[in-house]
Order: structure tokens, then C-alpha cells, then sequence
């Protein structure tokens, strides 16, 4: 079984800034990693697929990077509306997935 | 657009049974698996199970085995979740989601429906 560990748990940084985001598998996923963004009381809403590809309206602003085992979502500059929980999903052995426990995005 | 609506709030006795219906719309019902998952207060997104809309071959998580049942009904385009034997830590919001087409994701999602077990 694979496991997806995200860090950190809790970013805390200012409109504006750029946030780093990491999603580590226990080993390797290939690029089947996708990331979401989750605001509470909405569904959460696909950002990333296939480790690189932005989904459809997404700004430029969020991009993804990875293979293998490790990963990244960068958010370039950050705006008000992106401070929310983010997880990233691996679906390696698919149908199956595998959902990193999150990490928090808050205004500092 | 495509649209996943899933039906309302649950409250459910401990040992009873819930089963959650996702009306979908906006595309070829057939061409797109349905993937659940849910979350507990306070926690992350856990993976449920996953049904095939072509051909109703399923696939759930190892915890659920058992108790749960996904079924679809392909002239109504809605896919159901059915969890039996309820306990208090299955209180939770469930989602339904759209497999991508590339199959390594899911795209569009419900709006979530929140099952509360309390006796």
C-alpha cells in the first residue's frame, strides 16, 4: 500500500507570496499524482493531473512538478481566494487511490 | 456541464444502514467511472470504493470491504453508495467524483453529503 505524505501540515504565508507545496510516495507513483484544492463546505476542485497538467481554468499561477516519488504544487503569488486545504492523490494502481493527509494554507 | 448532485443530509442509528445517491449529468454516463470518498470531522479525504459506469465491476478500500455497496443505474445516470452496519466513525460528509478521462484522477466532484451516526 502506498503512502502519500504531505509537508508541511500548516504553511502560513501573505497574499503575495509564493507557497511550496510537497507530496512524498512511499515509492514510486510514475506521474499519477493530481492535486486539489478544498475550501469548506465545497467540493474539493482538481488543480493538477498527471503531476504536471493544469486542469481546465485553472490560473497559471499553480504549477506542478514530479515523478517518481516526490512532488511539488507551487502557487507563484498567492491571492486571498487560494488560502485552503490542498491534498494531493496518487491512483498508481488504478482504480484504487491513495489521498495524502493535506496540508493547510493559511494567511499569515 | 457536467454535474454531480448528490442527495441530502443523513441522520442514521449506530447498526443501521445509509446509502447516498449521485445524479450525474453533463456527459456520457457509460465513458466515466464514479470514485467515493468522505471525510471525517477534522480529518482528510479517505477513499471509499470506485465503480466502473460501463460495467459495474467495483473496487473498494480494504477497511470497507464488507459493509459497503456501490451500485449504478445507468438509465438514470446516478450512482449510489450503500454502507451497512454503521458505526459513530462513519460520521462524515461523502463525495462522489468523476474519474478523468485519463483515468489517473477524478475531475468533477458532488457537493458532499454529510451521514451523522449518534444513537
Amino acid at each position: 500500500e502506498i503512502v502519500l505524505t504531505q509537508s508541511p501540515d500548516t504553511l502560513s504565508l501573505s497574499p503575495g507570496e509564493r507557497a511550496t507545496l510537497s507530496c512524498r510516495a512511499s515509492r514510486s507513483v510514475n506521474t499519477y499524482i493530481s492535486w486539489y484544492q478544498h475550501k469548506p463546505g465545497q467540493a474539493p476542485r482538481l488543480l493538477i493531473s498527471d503531476a504536471s497538467i493544469r486542469a481546465t481554468g485553472i490560473p497559471a499561477r499553480f504549477s506542478g512538478t514530479g515523478s517518481g516519488t516526490d512532488f511539488t504544487l507551487t502557487i507563484s503569488s498567492l491571492e486571498t481566494e487560494d488560502f485552503a486545504i490542498y491534498y494531493c492523490l496518487e491512483r498508481s494502481n488504478w482504480p484504487l487511490i491513495t489521498l495524502g493527509q493535506g496540508t493547510r494554507l493559511e494567511i499569515k | 456541464q457536467v454535474q454531480l448532485m448528490q442527495s441530502g443530509p443523513e441522520v442514521k442509528r449506530p447498526g443501521a444502514s445509509m446509502k447516498v445517491s449521485c445524479k450525474t449529468s453533463g456527459y456520457n454516463f457509460k465513458d466515466h467511472g464514479i470514485t467515493w470518498v468522505r471525510q471525517a470531522p477534522g480529518q482528510g479525504l479517505e477513499f471509499i470504493g470506485w465503480i466502473s459506469n460501463y460495467n459495474g465491476n467495483t473496487q473498494s478500500a480494504e477497511k470497507m470491504k464488507g459493509r459497503v455497496t456501490m451500485t449504478t443505474d445507468s438509465l438514470t445516470t446516478t450512482a449510489y453508495l450503500e454502507l451497512r452496519s454503521l458505526k459513530s466513525d462513519d460520521t462524515a460528509v461523502y463525495y462522489c467524483a468523476r474519474d478523468c478521462s485519463a483515468i489517473s484522477c477524478v475531475d468533477f466532484w458532488g457537493q458532499g453529503t454529510l451521514v451523522t451516526v449518534s444513537s
